[in-house]
């Protein structure tokens, strides 16, 4: 069964300190994303990575960076968490993008809850 | 940016069908269709191509109208398991000459006995 594992499904850290959220992919795809989810707000991207050391902002970048150092593994970094950080998030992976993700679609992960206090 | 579904939440009886519409102010490649049930990751059901119209499932078919960059998920006899919030997904390319998946806020659909 194909999957994207996160590390961690719950997360309590302090305002001001650096955090990182892991996910891996057992499906060798080339592209990876994190979104956060918050209610009433639906999924917003954050940053995306189509390749290797590829990355590309998403709509909600700020306060965040990411690191794709292998194909199967990309994690997102939070510089200094802050409290409207906190949040669910999700991070997917797909084999394409464009007519390419018609295969399958995206596959996501069961989420890190992080709280920031 | 992100699409606008509608409607927000509906409360089916088991047998009924609905309808979630999406609809986005910019030009679309693609629309994804996905379900996630609470506490659970979102699913994917369906995706609609540029040109062309993809049915992923026997009761759950979708519809895409590229000129007005509308999609439309339809369920029919609808089953307690359709339970959840259902979200589209529109796919963009950007401007590096990526594709960008944008999703709306979610349909809450319950289907009650």
């Amino acid at each position: 069964d194909v999957k994207v594992t996160q590390s961690s499904r719950y997360l309590v850290k302090r305002t001001g300190e650096k955090v990182f959220l892991e996910c891996v992919q057992d499906m060798d795809h080339e592209n990876m994303f994190w979104y956060r989810q918050d209610p009433g707000l639906g999924l917003r991207l954050i940053y995306f990575s189509y390749d290797v050391k590829m990355k590309e902002k998403g709509d909600i970048p700020e306060g965040y960076s990411v690191s794709r150092e292998k194909k199967e593994r990309f994690s997102l970094i939070l510089e200094s968490a802050s409290t409207n950080q906190t949040s669910m998030y999700l991070c997917a992976s797909s084999r394409g993008t464009g007519g390419a993700s018609r295969i399958g679609g995206y596959t996501f992960g069961s989420g890190t809850r992080l709280t920031v206090v | 940016q992100q699409p606008v579904q509608s409607p927000q939440a509906v409360i089916l009886r088991e047998g009924e069908d609905a309808v979630i519409n999406c609809s986005s102010s910019k030009a679309l490649y693609s629309v994804h269709w996905y379900r996630q049930k609470h506490g659970e990751a979102p699913v994917f059901l369906m995706i609609l191509l540029k040109g062309g119209e993809q049915k992923g499932h026997e009761k759950i078919s979708a519809s895409f109208n590229e000129k007005k960059q509308q999609s439309s998920l339809y369920l029919t006899a609808s089953q307690l398991s359709y339970s959840g919030t259902y979200f589209c997904g529109t796919e963009i390319l950007s401007g590096a000459g990526s594709y960008q998946l944008t999703f709306g806020k979610g349909t809450k659909l319950s289907v009650i006995p």
